[in-house]
């Protein structure tokens, strides 16, 4: 079965420093693979999503992520953090076997001024 | 853009009612799904739809059923409701393609006191 760990339940950041969240997932062949975030009070929003191609993808609000098979990862990264990135970020994984979208259990951010 | 609305975004409940939470998709998408959020746990899967008046549990669907009677509507029942049933619940929707992205509702908060 489909697994996904994001090992870090809080990060604590400050603003304009760099920002890496961490996604590991667990599946033999490559998955599809995706980035939301969740401000306060407010439902999930994409960021970004991988399925095949270019293993750095660019999303919305100034974040990317890298693909990389050999350590079956796909870290969120952004150059500098703003303090309206604080949210909660949630990495998913469907593959071809469930088809169904199977969440972390989310890496907190705080920004600190 | 895809909007997805969820009937309420708290609600406040007895024990042993019978709880009703709705969900509206207006961009036709074929898939249609309820988690549920809890600190610490993520996004679980309680059930999901591939189409009108199909349905599958997910991870923890007990105490839970589901009706889709029509494409657009997706509705959670709480047959009698438990204190263990407090949480926020999501309602997504997607087209009928695996790596097409989930597209969420604001939540509803339910207490169950």
């Amino acid at each position: 079965a489909q697994s996904v760990t994001q090992p870090d339940i809080h990060i604590t950041v400050s603003e304009g420093a760099s920002l890496e969240l961490r996604c590991n997932y667990s599946y033999g062949a490559t998955p599809y693979l995706f980035w939301y975030v969740q401000s306060p009070g407010q439902g999930l929003q994409l960021l970004l999503k991988y399925f095949s191609g270019d293993t750095l993808v660019q999303g919305i609000k100034g974040f990317e992520a890298e693909f990389k098979r050999s350590q079956s990862s796909f870290n969120l990264r952004k150059p500098s953090v703003h303090l309206s990135d604080a949210a909660e970020y949630l990495c998913a994984v469907v593959t071809g076997g469930s088809y169904i979208p199977t969440f972390g259990r989310g890496t907190s951010l705080i920004v600190h001024p | 853009d895809v909007k997805v609305t969820q009937s309420s975004r708290y609600l406040v409940k007895r024990t042993g009612e019978k709880v009703f939470l709705e969900c509206v998709q207006d961009m036709d998408h074929e898939n249609m799904f309820w988690y549920r959020q809890d600190p610490g746990l993520g996004l679980r899967l309680i059930y999901f739809s591939y189409d009108v008046k199909m349905k599958e549990k997910g991870d923890i669907p007990e105490g839970y059923s589901v009706s889709r009677e029509k494409k657009e509507r997706f509705s959670l029942i709480l047959e009698s409701a438990s204190t263990n049933q407090t949480s926020m619940y999501l309602c997504a929707s997607r087209k009928d393609n695996i790596n097409s992205p989930l597209h969420f509702g604001n939540g509803t908060r339910l207490t169950v006191t």
